[in-house]
């Protein structure tokens, strides 16, 4: 158990609904990263946010979006679906932005 | 932009034998760089890492070492077991905010 928790685990939703995802990261640690794992794009980072504040942009389309809260969990928001978006979805978490990343369980989403 | 290229899976072996994963990337700079592994319905755990040249990183009998000649990281281990049948990623830390960039994953299959 790495200490980051996701909800939920699963998502089955149509396309054109829009979802929220959220991530609590392990206690202590202040920066948040979001991945996305798809059969044929892999494991890509999306976007990072670190004490609240958005740190780094990767692949994340324009129709994706994602906050960190006071409180440090994160959420990420993901609307006009497409079947495209089906995917596995994974929180991170470090102490730094320098530090170790450490997963969540992710949370499977898929559109139909 | 920094990559990393895994062989391809699946790799098939018999329990007991030696386990080879190459991995090699490009990059800018002086990456940190790590092993993930994924159990089936599982997330990504965290295998061993490496943060300059010359390092070895090591955790549950795999090995790594950190080659900036050859821009590698292969991971190895000396006698697998069947519960070691998961997908492991190379990944390097890129840039500003230390966001990861993994290779495709390579599928490991032991056989008892």
């Amino acid at each position: 158990d790495s200490g980051v928790t996701q909800t939920p685990k699963h998502l089955i939703t149509a396309t054109g609904q829009r979802v929220t995802l959220r991530c609590s990261p392990r206690s202590g640690d202040l920066s948040v990263y979001w991945y996305q794992q798809s059969l044929d794009q892999g494991l890509q980072f999306l976007i990072q946010y670190y004490n609240g504040e958005e740190r780094a942009k990767g692949n994340i389309l324009e129709r994706f979006s994602a906050q960190q809260f006071p409180d440090l969990h994160s959420e990420l928001n993901l609307s006009s679906l497409e079947l495209g978006d089906s995917a596995l979805y994974f929180c991170a978490s470090s102490s730094t932005t320098l530090d170790t990343q450490y997963f969540g369980p992710g949370t499977r989403l898929t559109v139909l | 932009g920094n990559s990393v290229t895994q062989m391809e899976g699946p790799v098939t072996l018999s329990e007991e034998a030696f386990l080879t994963i190459n991995c090699t990337y490009t990059a800018t700079g002086y990456p940190s760089l790590f092993w993930y592994v994924q159990y089936p319905g599982e997330g990504l755990q965290l295998l061993l890492k490496a943060t300059k040249a010359d390092d070895k990183g090591s955790n549950k009998g795999f090995e790594a070492t950190y080659r900036k000649e050859t821009t590698s990281f292969h991971l190895e281990k000396g006698s697998v077991q069947v519960s070691d049948s998961a997908v492991y990623f190379c990944a390097l830390s890129d840039g500003d905010g230390n966001k990861l960039v993994f290779g495709a994953g390579t599928i490991l299959r032991v056989k008892s």
